[in-house]
C-alpha cells in the first residue's frame, strides 16, 4: 500500500528564516511526487513534479528534492506570503493520488 | 478558462437526506477525480473516473456514488448523509492521469 508521511504537521518561521519541511513516502513503481500548496478555504495548487532520486526543482524560494525515500521541501529567506499548507503526493503504478496529512506553514513578519 | 468548478460551496443536510455535489471542468481532461479532506487525515481518494462511462472506486467509497456521462462532468452522489461525511470536498481533474491535477475550490458539507 502506498503511503506519505509529512513532518513536521506544523511549522512556524520568522521571515527570513530558511527551513525544510519533509515528505517520506514508500510507494510501489513510483510514477511521481508532487508537491502541492493549500491556502486556507481554497483548493490544492501544483507546485512541482519529481520523477527521480537526484533530481531538483526550484520556483522563487522554493526548492524540491528526492530520495528514494524522502522528499524535501527547502524553503529559503521565505516571506509572509509563504504561509501556506503544502501538501506531498505519490502516485504509484496504479495511477492513483496518494496524499500526506500536510505540513501548515506560518511565517510571521 | 474556469477549470475546475465545484457547486455548492457550502451546504448542510440532516442525516438521511440525499445530495449531489457538483463538478465541471473546461480542460477536457480524461481524468477526474473526488477527495474529501479532514483534519489530521490528509485527502483522501473517494471515487475517480478515467474518462467518460468509466468510474472506480478509491479508498473510502462507502455511503457515495458518481457517474461519468461527459468528458467535463463528473457528480458524487450522497445516498443517505451520514454525520461521518461532515468534510470537505473536493474535485480534481488532470490530463490522462498525471499527478499534476487540477483543484476546485471545494465543498464544505456539514450533517447534523
Amino acid at each position: 500500500e502506498d503511503q506519505v508521511t509529512q513532518s513536521p504537521e506544523a511549522l512556524r518561521l520568522q521571515e527570513g528564516e530558511s527551513s525544510s519541511l519533509n515528505c517520506s513516502y514508500t510507494v510501489s513503481g513510483l510514477r511521481g511526487l508532487f508537491w502541492y500548496r493549500q491556502d486556507p478555504g481554497k483548493g490544492p495548487e501544483f507546485l512541482f513534479t519529481l520523477y527521480s532520486a537526484g533530481e531538483e526543482k526550484e520556483k522563487e524560494r522554493l526548492k524540491a528534492t528526492l530520495t528514494k525515500k524522502e522528499s524535501f521541501l527547502h524553503i529559503t529567506a521565505p516571506k509572509p506570503e509563504d504561509s501556506a499548507t503544502y501538501l506531498c503526493a505519490v502516485q504509484g503504478w496504479a495511477q492513483k493520488l496518494v496524499f500526506g496529512q500536510g505540513t501548515r506553514l506560518t511565517i510571521n513578519p | 478558462n474556469a477549470g475546475v468548478t465545484q457547486t455548492p460551496k457550502f451546504q448542510v443536510l440532516k442525516t438521511g437526506q440525499s445530495m449531489t455535489l457538483q463538478c465541471a471542468q473546461d480542460m477536457n481532461h480524461e481524468y477526474m477525480s473526488w477527495y474529501r479532506q479532514d483534519p489530521g487525515m490528509g485527502l483522501r481518494l473517494i471515487h475517480y473516473s478515467v474518462g467518460a462511462g468509466i468510474t472506480d472506486q478509491g479508498e473510502v467509497p462507502n455511503g457515495y456514488n458518481v457517474s461519468r456521462s461527459t468528458t467535463e462532468d463528473f457528480p458524487l452522489r450522497l445516498l443517505s448523509a451520514a454525520p461521518s461525511q461532515t468534510s470537505v470536498y473536493f474535485c480534481a481533474s488532470s490530463y490522462r492521469g498525471r499527478g499534476e491535477a487540477f483543484f476546485g475550490q471545494g465543498t464544505r458539507l456539514t450533517v447534523v
